[in-house]
């Protein structure tokens, strides 16, 4: 089974609709992410979480939302889809190594396409 | 300046040949660099980690430059199965913050 999965792998929306991305991770990282990523942009930062009392925004946290239910779940939210968050997204877990932020595990993606 | 800069490529080359990747990054009191691996739409893999004294694994090799703020990957005797998006990834050395990802060099093998 993947360390790091993600529910739906494509999704189908219309404006205005609200979506609930769900990402569940079995490598025991305390560090979760999520990640929208666009042709010609490369990853974008959404929200990030270092512990299940910790949420932190990202570069471009507008229209979304987060919530970490445990340690392996964090689920990113869109409350009124719009169609320029048509993107693939991801999510994904890390922890320290020496203090130091390590290696970051990537879950499979979401395909939304909101229309 | 970017936080993390790459060449966007696309890099063509045929198989068999050596090809080298550059990388700047912004922040000097930076302490992880990585390099990832991207196919299309698919999700970033760990290719390897960068280290102070380079590293090699395989055809593959890492280098860092702190003076010069800089990262390097070099592949050679290249592969078609090397095709992809290749994201230096480089950590913002400030307490609670995370990885700062490149936008990705595309490399494509042909035979």
């Amino acid at each position: 089974d993947a360390d790091v999965t993600q529910t739906p792998r494509n999704r189908i929306t219309k404006t205005g609709k609200r979506i609930m991305l769900e990402c569940s991770q079995t490598k025991g990282h305390d560090r979760m992410y999520w990640y929208r990523q666009d042709p010609g942009l490369g990853l974008r930062l959404i929200y990030y979480s270092f512990d299940v009392k910790d949420i932190n925004k990202g570069e471009i946290s507008d229209g979304y939302s987060v919530s970490r239910q445990a340690q392996a779940k964090f689920s990113l939210s869109l409350e009124s889809a719009i169609p320029n968050q048509t993107a693939l997204y991801f999510c994904a877990t890390s922890d320290l190594s020496a203090g130091v932020e390590d290696t970051q595990y990537f879950g499979p993606g979401t395909r939304l396409t909101v229309l | 300046r970017k936080e993390v800069e790459q060449d966007p490529g696309p890099f063509n080359v045929p198989e068999g040949a050596t090809v080298a990747f550059n990388c700047t990054y912004s922040n000097s009191a930076s302490q992880s660099f990585f390099w990832y691996r991207q196919d299309c739409r698919k999700e970033p893999k760990l290719l390897m980690s960068v280290y102070s004294s380079g590293n090699e694994d395989g055809r593959f090799t890492a280098q860092l430059n702190r003076a010069s703020q800089y990262i390097s990957l070099l592949i050679r005797d290249s592969k078609l199965s090397d095709s992809a998006t290749y994201l230096c990834v480089v950590n913002r050395a400030q307490a609670g913050t995370a990885l700062i990802f490149g936008k990705g060099t595309t490399l494509s093998v042909s035979s």
